[in-house]
């Protein structure tokens, strides 16, 4: 298995446009989230879906940012219009079953977001 | 979810085994300790996890206190490529909520030649 896939590795943009982040979660996995990482605040968790439904979106700082998952192997995180202060690491995670219980969440490798 | 308290950073020898605190004084009873690490620009990695009993498989060790109320994450054999930041974490069980997990600062572990 490829793992969890996210693109691009690295994104480069000016304040006020629009940044899409893409993950692919593992083949067969029904939760995914998205995470973001930054020296001040460390690793939070933005958003989680199940069966590609928002559970929980409590920790999605802004009105800026909105995530979605059309289908169980993609998810979107859009930053619309991006700041700043949004420059971080954004991981995507997913977790499924294993013998009909839930596994451990694997991550993927991150998109490092640069906001200038 | 409990709070969990880890030392900000520790120190290694390579070769000898590491041993990693935490202490979660308010954890319930139907919630695990899990241990995940990042190596610096990757994703998370879980390690291990438990309930009350000790567990080990082929990356750690894992003890906790027969209280509970405090764990450690043992590497036995530290290796140079064991330098990363692990994070304690208590939540209930993988099947509420999924894997989601609320990280705190961790532990900045360092194994030195």
């Amino acid at each position: 298995d490829a793992g969890v896939i996210q693109s691009p590795r690295h994104e480069v943009t000016e304040m006020g446009q629009e940044v899409t982040l893409r993950c692919k979660p593992i083949s067969g996995h029904d939760y995914l989230f998205w995470y973001r990482q930054t020296m001040m605040r460390g690793l939070e968790l933005l958003i989680y879906f199940n069966n590609n439904v928002p559970i929980d979106d409590s920790g999605m700082p802004e009105d800026r940012f909105s995530a979605k998952m059309p289908n169980a192997s993609f998810s979107t995180l859009k930053i619309q219009p991006s700041e700043p202060r949004d420059s971080a690491v954004y991981f995507c995670a997913s977790n499924g079953k294993r013998g009909g219980l839930n596994t451990e969440a694997f991550f993927g490798q991150g998109t490092r977001l640069t906001v200038v | 979810d409990a709070k969990t308290t880890q030392p900000t950073s520790m120190d290694c020898a390579e070769g000898r085994a590491a041993n990693l605190p935490c202490n979660h004084s308010t954890i319930s009873g139907n919630e695990y300790v899990y241990w995940y690490r990042q190596i610096h620009s990757q994703g998370p990695q879980y390690i291990i996890h438990g309930l009350k009993n000790n567990e080990t498989n082929e990356m750690a060790s894992l003890i906790i206190t027969e209280d509970r109320k405090s764990s450690t994450l043992i590497l036995p054999h530290a290796t140079l490529r064991d330098t990363a930041v692990y994070y304690c974490i208590v939540r209930v069980g993988w099947s509420n909520q999924g894997g989601k997990l609320i990280f705190g600062q961790g532990t900045e572990l360092s194994v030195k030649p």
